[in-house]
């Protein structure tokens, strides 16, 4: 699977927009990328997920450029809540998750009041 | 719906023991993945399970086994456990092959504690 770059961590303010960007240069043609949020002792939980172009759902957007070596979360309005840890994921997409999961590090973001 | 469950919540064991880690999958899932993941560090596959069968393992060796049963409930089992085995184990489900879902999609359940002193 392609190996993903992305900040460490990252600190915002509650009511902000947060973007948090993932490198993903190797990706294949059929890779998808999917981001996971984890909260403290709690199992990460899927967020959202794309191939290409921007993708919203009621939770964040995903921007995804043409060449699709890097993809761009974006969190509006953020809160306190949302203070987690979240992991970009690329990999060849396989229905019913049929499929091991890679993930790095993954980027700490921290809402402050 | 029942979402994943995994018991016991902590567990405490020294080293040399063997472990069972247990996990419910959600409603109407086949496939179940076992991931291990050290203070700090994202999730690392261990193995996954369709149907009964092991059909794929990450870079962890031998002594650690699991078992999916007929209800599509599973076990994790380490044996010779290891300081370094210490960790939060997840158990996540999906619903397998079939159907119409989002790719990559595991639902994940909230984890076993593992101290090994």
């Amino acid at each position: 699977l392609a190996k993903t770059t992305q900040p460490i961590s990252m600190d915002s303010y509650e009511g902000q927009e947060v973007n948090i960007t993932c490198s993903h240069n190797n990706i294949a043609t059929n890779d998808y990328i999917t981001w996971y949020q984890q909260f403290p002792s709690q199992g990460p939980r899927f967020i959202i997920q794309g191939y290409k172009t921007k993708v919203t759902n009621e939770v964040a957007s995903l921007f995804i450029p043409a060449d699709r070596k890097s993809s761009t979360l974006s969190l509006p309005r953020v809160s306190l809540s949302d203070t987690a840890v979240y992991y970009c994921l690329v990999g060849a997409a396989f229905s019913g998750g049929y499929n091991k999961l890679i993930f790095g590090a993954g980027t700490r973001l921290a809402v402050h009041p | 719906e029942t979402g994943v469950t995994q018991s016991p919540t902590h567990l405490i064991k020294t080293r040399g023991q063997q472990v069972t880690l247990r996990c419910s999958s959600q409603s109407g899932h086949n496939t179940v993945s076992w991931y291990q993941q050290a203070l700090g560090q994202g999730p690392q596959f261990i193995f996954q399970y369709y149907r009964e069968e092991e059909n794929g393992r990450g870079n962890f060796p031998p002594r650690f086994s699991g078992l999916q049963f007929p209800n599509y409930s599973s076990e994790l089992n380490v044996n010779a456990l290891e300081l370094d085995d210490s960790a939060l184990y997840l158990c996540a489900s999906s619903p397998g092959t079939g159907g119409s879902f989002t790719y990559n999609e595991q639902f994940f359940g909230p984890g076993t504690r593992l101290t090994v002193l």
